[in-house]
Formats: structure tokens, C-alpha cells, sequence
């Protein structure tokens, strides 16, 4: 069946690095875009970055700008986000998510409606930032 | 950046009753781009609704969405005790997402 496995997360030192790995199963990952979401201890979700199908495009949350990065490695069907200079407010359950996108005819003569959504999500991976 | 605002921030209702949850987006948006996701205690989120009306795979017809421009509900009918989780509105725009603070949906 369709499957997203974290891994990566544990406690980590203020300004450490760390980085976190997804693999996905039962579909062909090269054709999707992928995503990561956080939640806080407590707190809502929290979308991090996306990555396209192909790796060319990565776009990222503010709070994370300039310090994570999102790869993926197609052939081994692997996400990857690389956390760099961690700090307390990074603490969460990081999720990697499949991000699908539908197409179809729009009401009008040569267009297209767009539907982005996240349509599965792995069991998550806990990061705690603490001294 | 567009930002969700759910209303209520708790629901307190009973198994049976019908759950009335509002997302307002502070831009209009294109209806395509609004989605709701259920998120059990202990349990990863899971899709519920896409494109503000549709019904992911799986998703019981007790679950309906509605809305446009600036103003979306999700709307379920005969609570079952497995409905009682918290409800999280999210709208796509130009490869950003973001995420409404959610509703509790709890049982009275």
C-alpha cells in the first residue's frame, strides 16, 4: 500500500544540525511532489517546504528560510530535509507528506482548474532542540 | 500570505448532533485551493475534503464542504464518536502553503 516512513528525528543541541529522511512506498515517487509539515508539542500544523517531482523547485516556510533544505533522491524513492543551526522553536513531530495535484477542464474554452493538496502523510518523526 | 482563520477554536457537541466549522481565508481565494484534513489524537492528519467540496477517497458522505471566495465550511452531519478530533483548514497558493490553527471538535 501507499507508505511514507520518517526517520532521522531525535534530541538535539541548540545550533546542531540535523537531517531527516522520508521513503516512500507503493507509488511511483518520482511523479509527485513531496512536502514537510510540522507541529509543535501542543500546537497546529506547520507547513515547512516543497520539493517538486523532480527536484528542480524547492520553495520553504519564513521560519525555516536559510536554514533547512529539502532534497529528494529519485531512484531510491527518499525525501530528505537538512536542518541546519536548530534552535528550540524547531522542536516537533516533522511529517512527510505526498503532495497530489488533479487537473481537470475548467468552464471555460482551454482552461484548466488546479487542485494542490496533501493527500497522504507518514507517521511523523519527533526532533527535540534542547540544551 | 494568506492567512486561515477557524471558527470556533473549540466544539463542544454530542455523537449524533450535526459540527458547523468555519475557515476564513484573509484573501480570496481560488476554491480549488482550500482543503480540510482531520487530525485524531496520537494519529497524523489525514485528507478529508480537497478543492473546498470534494470527498477524498474513503471519506464517509457524513462530511461535506462548502464555500468560496473568502469563506468555507465543513460541515458534518450524525457525529460518530470517531469525528471527535481537530479539524484543520489549509489553502495552496503559488507553491506556499499554510495551515488554519484548527478545531477542536470535542464531546459535550
Amino acid at each position: 500500500q501507499v507508505q511514507l516512513v520518517e526517520s532521522g528525528g531525535q534530541v538535539v543541541q541548540p545550533g546542531t544540525s540535523l537531517r531527516l529522511s522520508c521513503e516512500g512506498s507503493g507509488f511511483t515517487f518520482n511523479r509527485y511532489g513531496m512536502i514537510w509539515v510540522r507541529q509543535a508539542p501542543g500546537k497546529g500544523l506547520e507547513w515547512v517546504a516543497v520539493i517538486s517531482y523532480d527536484g528542480a523547485n524547492q520553495f520553504y516556510a519564513d521560519s525555516v528560510k536559510g536554514r533547512f533544505t529539502i532534497s529528494r533522491d529519485n531512484p531510491k524513492d527518499t525525501l530528505f530535509l537538512q536542518m541546519n543551526s536548530l534552535n528550540v522553536e524547531d522542536t516537533a513531530i516533522y511529517y512527510c507528506v505526498r503532495e497530489d495535484l488533479v487537473i481537470v477542464p475548467g468552464s471555460q474554452k482551454k482552461s484548466f482548474v488546479y487542485y494542490y493538496f496533501m493527500d497522504v502523510w507518514g507517521k511523523g518523526t519527533t526532533v527535540t532542540v534542547s540544551s | 500570505e494568506i492567512v486561515l482563520t477557524q471558527s470556533p477554536g473549540t466544539l463542544s457537541l454530542s455523537p449524533g448532533d450535526r459540527a458547523t466549522l468555519s475557515c476564513r481565508t484573509s484573501q480570496t481565494i481560488s476554491s480549488s485551493y482550500l482543503n480540510w484534513y482531520q487530525q485524531r489524537p496520537g494519529q497524523a492528519p489525514r485528507l478529508l475534503i480537497y478543492g473546498a467540496s470534494t470527498r477524498a477517497t474513503g471519506i464517509p458522505d457524513r462530511f461535506t464542504g462548502s464555500g468560496s471566495g473568502t469563506d468555507f465550511t465543513l460541515t458534518i452531519n450524525r457525529l460518530e464518536p470517531e469525528d471527535f478530533a481537530v479539524y484543520y483548514c489549509q489553502q495552496y497558493g503559488t507553491s506556499l502553503y499554510s495551515f488554519g490553527r484548527g478545531t477542536k471538535l470535542e464531546i459535550k
